[in-house]
């Protein structure tokens, strides 16, 4: 069964780095682009990045553009979200997700997401 | 950016009753790339219907999705316990991917 599994998350102050990582199971790692959606508590979700299936695109939500990083490993199965510069607006549970329609196929047109990590909390205080 | 808004924000309903959650669009959401997760509280998003009115694997027949352009409905025939939740429609068919603000099914 499909798995995706964060870690990194934590506590860190206004201005530092924070690393996130999603270990994925259970699916043709490589064949898929996968995201990062964000939940502040309490509050709605919004999508933070997208990676191509092969690493070669990226793209990212404008409240993060330039300061986050989405990368992928496709030997190691392990997405990554390498975040600068963090704000305490960027207080949030983290989730990667699975886009729900193979990215390697032509004309793919993909970008609602059917499977989600647990979550990780990352906290942005002083 | 398309704006997505979920109406009512609260729906307040009984075990056996019918729900009806709407999702509005600022703009036309191309090829009805519409999606509607459940949440509940503590856990992550579940997938529960994809491209307007697909349900997504394991997604019991009493969820059905239904719309195009700019109007969006999620109908939960016959609601069950597990069902009282929070509900996100997302739109897909323009970058930035934008979700609704969510609507809360409580028990009335």
């Amino acid at each position: 069964q499909v798995q995706l599994v964060e870690s990194g998350g934590g506590v860190v102050q206004p201005g530092r780095s924070l690393r996130l990582s999603c270990a994925a199971s259970g699916f043709i790692f490589s064949n898929y682009d996968m995201h990062w959606v964000r939940q502040a508590p309490g509050k709605g979700l919004e999508w933070v990045a997208l990676i191509s299936y092969d690493g070669s695109n990226k793209y990212y939500a404008d409240s993060v553009k330039g300061r986050f990083t989405i990368s992928r490993d496709n030997s190691k199965n392990t997405l990554y979200l390498q975040m600068n510069s963090l704000r305490p607006d960027d207080t949030a549970v983290y989730y990667c997700a699975k886009d729900g329609v193979r990215g390697d196929l032509v004309g793919a047109e993909g970008g609602y997401f059917d499977y989600w990590g647990q979550g990780n909390l990352v906290t942005v205080s002083s | 950016e398309i704006v997505l808004t979920q109406s009512p924000g609260t729906l307040s309903l009984s075990p056996g009753e019918r729900a009806t959650l709407s999702c509005r669009a600022s703009q036309s959401v191309s090829s009805s790339h519409l999606a509607w997760y459940q949440q509940i509280p503590g856990q992550a998003p579940r997938l529960l219907i994809y491209g307007a009115s697909s349900r997504a694997t394991g997604i019991p027949d009493r969820f059905s999705g239904s719309g195009s352009g700019t109007g969006f409905t999620l109908t939960i025939s016959g609601l069950e316990p597990e069902d009282f939740a929070v509900y996100f429609c997302q739109q897909y068919g323009s970058s930035p991917y934008t979700f609704g603000q969510g609507t809360k099914l409580e028990i009335k």
